[in-house]
């Protein structure tokens, strides 16, 4: 069954933790994202990544890092220096840039700081 | 810029009855349209999207939208809600012309059904 996974579903952090969330998919998708979700604020982009090494910025990268080492893979950190990451997190992915490409979703990590 | 506005983060209907989701856009060139649900603590799954072609676009599940150039807007319908209906649902733009095909989200709407 092709598809993305994300884990954990739920995952707890004390204040002052690194925390890494994982992505992964068998699409054979080129470009993968990471989205926070907050109640009532849609979805909003931390990075992306459209080819294997590479790797964006989006709107609301700081206190964020992911690394892109395999096509299949996108993990994402959330660290100490994130004020606010109690959040939903969803990683997408699509086949490549263009703009008509659907982009298809995980099925999400809440994150809770404890 | 792009942006997306969704009127009302509630909408509330009875079983049976019309379905109206609004979506309007900004853009200085029309953008490519998307319709995503979210059922709770579950990740987006694609409704239906307009590109080129024809502006009444069908999608799962008995949704369909109309791309209005003229009033900027891409309102999602179904013309009788189900209970199963009930979730949040989310419109997004992507440039046409961009280099990465990025999409932009409205706030959502969260849809309620009355038995």
């Amino acid at each position: 069954d092709g598809g993305i996974t994300q884990s954990p579903k739920y995952l707890f952090r004390k204040e002052g933790q690194n925390v890494t969330l994982s992505c992964e998919q068998n699409l054979n998708h080129d470009a993968m994202y990471w989205y926070r979700q907050d109640p009532g604020q849609g979805l909003r982009l931390i990075y992306y990544s459209q080819i294997v090494n590479d790797f964006q910025k989006g709107d609301i990268a700081e206190g964020y890092s992911v690394s892109r080492e395999k096509k299949e893979s996108f993990p994402l950190t959330v660290t100490s220096a994130q004020k606010n990451p109690t959040a939903f997190y969803l990683c997408a992915s699509k086949t490549g840039t263009t703009s008509t490409d659907t982009q298809y979703f995980g099925p999400g990590t809440r994150l809770t700081v404890l | 810029a792009q942006s997306v506005t969704q009127l009302g983060s509630h909408v509330s209907v009875s079983e049976g009855a019309l379905v109206l989701l609004r979506c309007n856009y900004s853009s200085s060139v029309p953008p490519y349209l998307f319709w995503y649900v979210q059922y709770p603590n579950q990740g987006l799954q694609l409704l239906l999207k307009y590109t080129t072609g024809a502006t009444l676009v069908k999608g799962i599940n008995g949704f369909e939208a109309e791309f209005k150039k003229s009033e900027t807007s891409f309102h999602l319908t179904k013309p009788s809600a189900h209970m199963s209906d009930a979730a949040e649902y989310f419109c997004a733009v992507s440039d046409p012309g961009g280099s990465q095909g990025n999409l932009i989200f409205g706030k959502g709407t969260k849809l309620s059904v009355k038995p």
